[in-house]
């Protein structure tokens, strides 16, 4: 089983529509909890970091959560743009002697106009 | 103000064949990670290094697996008798230090026939 699972595996939205995905993780104890996008071909980029003390973060359109009892996330797309268009791995940070993260599979996203 | 970067970007090699990978981190970065990213799925952390050692090899498969970061820059990671089953995308990232942000290169896509 997976550390780091997340859903759904695939999603398609038409431009303009909002999405959710889904993070479940059984990583225990974790310094923080990241959202990554990554394109395809290109390396992840950092969307959002959260410590388990925080409950919410935004970065523009994008709006992750943080339920640190239930050990879920989940990351919230505003009026999806076609450059939305990836993959978008939830990551925990392992303590305490070095950042090891731990990635989920993903979740690739399709916008189309 | 250059991101990280790795060569080769692609290399194609045969089984048994020995490879080597580099990666220059950002300028002033401390740490330096290695990840393998199969197909479809999450980066899965190899090494960390925290200047010129490695502070944690576990993700490392097998010994046919080495990194170096000689002087605490530049980082190359070596496989020897390459195997069908190391075709991945090796990603490297760097940060200031642990439990910073890491920013991701490209990545050098293997591939071993």
């Amino acid at each position: 089983k997976n550390q780091v699972e997340q859903s759904p595996q695939s999603l398609i939205i038409l431009e303009g529509k909002n999405c959710t995905l889904q993070c479940n993780y059984t990583v225990s104890p974790f310094s923080n909890l990241r959202w990554y996008k990554q394109d395809t071909g290109r390396g992840p980029v950092s969307l959002t970091i959260m410590t388990f003390s925080e409950n919410t973060k935004s970065n523009g359109r994008y709006t992750a959560t943080l339920d640190a009892d239930t050990k879920q996330s989940s990351l919230h797309i505003t009026a999806s743009q076609l450059s939305d268009s990836a993959s978008y791995i939830c990551v925990v940070s392992v303590p305490p002697n070095t950042d090891k993260l731990i990635f989920g599979t993903g979740t690739r996203l399709q916008v189309f106009p | 103000g250059a991101g990280v970067s790795q060569t080769p970007s692609n290399k194609v090699t045969e089984k048994g064949k020995y490879v080597e990978l580099r990666c220059d981190p950002i300028s002033g970065h401390t740490a330096l990670y290695w990840y393998r990213q199969s197909l479809g799925q999450g980066p899965e952390f190899l090494i960390y290094f925290q200047g010129t050692g490695a502070a944690d090899d576990s993700g490392l498969p097998n010994d046919r697996f080495f990194a170096v970061r000689p002087e605490g820059s530049v980082s190359t990671l070596k496989i020897q008798r390459t195997e069908r089953g190391d075709s991945a995308v090796y990603l490297c990232a760097s940060s200031f230090t642990f439990y910073n942000e890491q920013f991701f290169g490209p990545g050098t896509r293997l591939t071993v026939l």
